[in-house]
Parts: structure tokens; C-alpha cells; sequence
């Protein structure tokens, strides 16, 4: 079974600096997914960026990267120059490897705040 | 339209009554899904569509009974519900081959009377 683990419900930011969003998780797979989505307000989970297990590179999309720490088994995002629109739900999700690599296990989330 | 769109965006339903969420997907992909978020409780996969085939679900009640016309297409159809199937419903599609990352819809807002 898989599980991810994020352990800050609430991150506050100053606007214009980044923040990180931590992630654990824990598989007994070699091979799998890790993807990171944000929830606005209004309810819809957007996608953000994706880590496979063997990508030797960490991943980046826009200011928005993520911290691949395979041995600790960490995915923590990095949300650079961070704007009042970042204010959302941030949620890491994890999918296994195989015939199952749809069955996505979400985090509980953490509300990300962006003050002015 | 475009993305994942989902319908009706709110609902208030009593414990009697029979409704059903509809979800449209316009992205060409081959794979639908169910997901029910509660306050304070990560995402539960409910339901999984590959190629139109019922490839999943997570020891759902009765009560909920998905349906799969068709690739961009599916359903969930509701009867006597409780109140603690209030949530937000969200729909998503990929593609199924692959760790392809999934796109949602807005979200069924249900509130059981």
C-alpha cells in the first residue's frame, strides 16, 4: 500500500518569496509517479508538476519545481517568487508502478497562505 | 467547452431522493474517474473507467452506481443517500497507459438532507 504523508496544514509565504511544501511518502514500489496539484477556492484540483522515480533530474515547471530526494523518500515542492494566487490547497499524490499507475494516493494537503 | 466539465456544480438532494452527476470530458482521453473529497480527509478514489471498462472500485455502497456510455462521457447516479455523503465530487480523465497526470473537473458540491 501507498502512502503520502504531509505534515504542515497551514504555510504562510510573504509575497514575492518562495516557500516550500513538504512530502513524504512510502512505497514498497521501485517504479512510480509523484505529481503535486493545487486547489483553489473553488474547488478544482489543477495539476502542477511531475516526478518520475528514475528521472535522475528534479523537476521544474515555471516556478515551480520539485525536490526529488529518492533515498529519504521526499517530494517537496518549491514554489518560487510566490503570488497572491498561490493561495490554495496544495496536494502530493503519488501512483505506483505497472498495471495500476492510474490509482493515484493523495496527501491530506497543506493550505498555502500568501500574504501582501 | 474544453478540459473536464462537470454537472450540476451544486446539489442539495434528501436521503430519498435519486440524482446524478454528469461528467464530460473533451481531451481525447481514454480514462474517466470518480473522486470523493470530504472536509478533512484526503481524496478517496471512488470509481475507475479505462476504455469505457469499470477497472476499479474501492469497496464503494451501493448507493453510488457509476456509469461508463462512453469514452468522453461518464456518470454517477445516487439513491437514498446519507448525510454523510456529503462532499465534493470530482471528476478527472487521462491517459490510461503510463503515469500520465489526471485533469478534473470544477467539482459536484452534494449536500445530503
Amino acid at each position: 500500500a501507498q502512502k503520502i504523508t504531509q505534515t504542515q496544514p497551514g504555510m504562510f509565504v510573504q509575497e514575492k518569496e518562495a516557500v516550500t511544501l513538504d512530502c513524504t511518502y512510502d512505497t514498497s514500489d521501485q517504479s512510480y509517479g509523484l505529481f503535486w496539484y493545487k486547489q483553489p477556492s473553488s474547488g478544482e484540483m489543477i495539476f502542477l508538476i511531475y516526478q518520475g522515480s528514475y528521472d535522475e533530474q528534479n523537476a521544474t515547471e515555471g516556478r515551480y519545481s520539485l525536490n526529488f530526494q529518492k533515498a529519504r523518500k521526499s517530494a517537496n515542492l518549491v514554489i518560487s517568487a510566490s503570488q497572491l494566487g498561490d493561495s490554495a490547497m496544495y496536494f502530493c499524490a503519488m501512483t505506483p508502478g505497472g498495471g495500476s499507475n492510474y490509482k493515484l494516493t493523495f496527501g491530506k494537503g497543506t493550505l498555502l497562505t500568501v500574504n501582501p | 467547452e474544453t478540459g473536464v466539465t462537470q454537472t450540476p456544480r451544486h446539489l442539495v438532494m434528501g436521503m430519498t431522493n435519486k440524482k446524478s452527476l454528469k461528467c464530460e470530458q473533451h481531451l481525447g482521453h481514454n480514462a474517466m474517474y470518480w473522486y470523493k473529497q470530504s472536509a478533512k480527509k484526503p481524496l478517496e478514489l471512488m470509481f475507475v473507467y479505462s476504455l469505457e471498462e469499470r477497472v476499479e472500485n474501492n469497496s464503494v455502497p451501493s448507493r453510488f452506481s457509476p456509469e461508463c456510455p462512453n469514452s468522453s462521457h461518464l456518470f454517477l447516479h445516487l439513491h437514498t443517500l446519507q448525510p454523510e455523503d456529503s462532499a465534493l465530487y470530482l471528476c478527472a480523465s487521462s491517459q490510461s497507459d503510463s503515469y500520465n497526470e489526471q485533469f478534473f473537473g470544477p467539482g459536484t458540491r452534494l449536500t445530503v438532507l
